[in-house]
């Protein structure tokens, strides 16, 4: 129950394109759902996050999409670029929790 | 230094050595986190220290052992390794342990057991 689902495990997308990755959980107690972006070398690094009381936020390029009935969210990336090529992780988080737990990882590559 | 930061960034030890990793944080946070990160597996928690103090221990194996002097340094002492425990450690950050989720993760440590 506190697993997050995350699919598909690579992904890859032209230049242009848009590039969607999603995730499922199963505790209806979280509450906060970030994405991080990692690129090699490097650790993750927070891109995004909402909360369920709102379906959908965007930032420039990057939207995430709130389904809470479905439990499930998802990142898309629009116009997609080759310096969008790293490893986008999900991460679901509750109230008064100590830790996010994390989806397995998504490597997203962009082809020029 | 800015943000969080890790060193050594890479090591390489026999199943027999002591090493430590270090972790320094310069945001003013009150906890932090140690991760291990291996290939095509999520990001495993292993530690969280709240103002000094371990409030998790993810059933981590006795071989990785924590300290957290103060609120802005971690490490992680290693002894008697496997080389199932090569991965990238990572350290991270946050305002407060509960309640503020926004992590910041360092560069990580790369280490491999031999």
């Amino acid at each position: 129950q506190q697993q997050v689902k995350q699919s598909p495990q690579s992904l890859i997308v032209q230049k242009g394109g848009i590039s969607i990755i999603n995730c499922a959980y199963e505790n209806t107690a979280f509450d906060y759902f970030p994405w991080y972006q990692q690129f090699p070398g490097k650790g993750p690094a927070l891109l995004i996050a909402i909360r369920p009381d709102v379906s959908e936020k965007k930032e420039g390029r990057f939207t995430i999409s709130f389904n809470k009935s479905a439990k499930q969210f998802s990142l898309h990336i629009m116009d997609s670029q080759p310096g969008d090529s790293a490893t986008y992780f999900c991460a679901a988080s509750m109230e008064g929790a100590q830790k996010l737990v994390f989806g397995q990882g998504t490597r997203l590559t962009i082809n020029p | 230094e800015t943000g969080v930061t890790q060193t050594p960034r890479h090591l390489v030890m026999g199943m027999t050595n002591k090493k430590s990793l270090k972790c320094e944080q310069h945001l003013g946070h009150n906890a932090m986190y140690w991760y291990k990160q291996s290939a095509k597996k999520p990001l495993e928690l292993m530690f969280v220290y709240s103002l000094e103090e371990r409030v998790e221990n993810n059933s981590v194996p006795s071989r990785f052992s924590p300290e957290c002097p103060n609120s802005s340094h971690l490490f992680l002492h290693l002894h008697t390794l496997q080389p199932e425990d090569s991965a990238l450690y990572l350290c991270a950050s946050s305002q407060d342990p509960i309640g503020s989720y926004e992590q910041y993760f360092g560069p990580g440590t790369r280490l491999t057991v031999t």
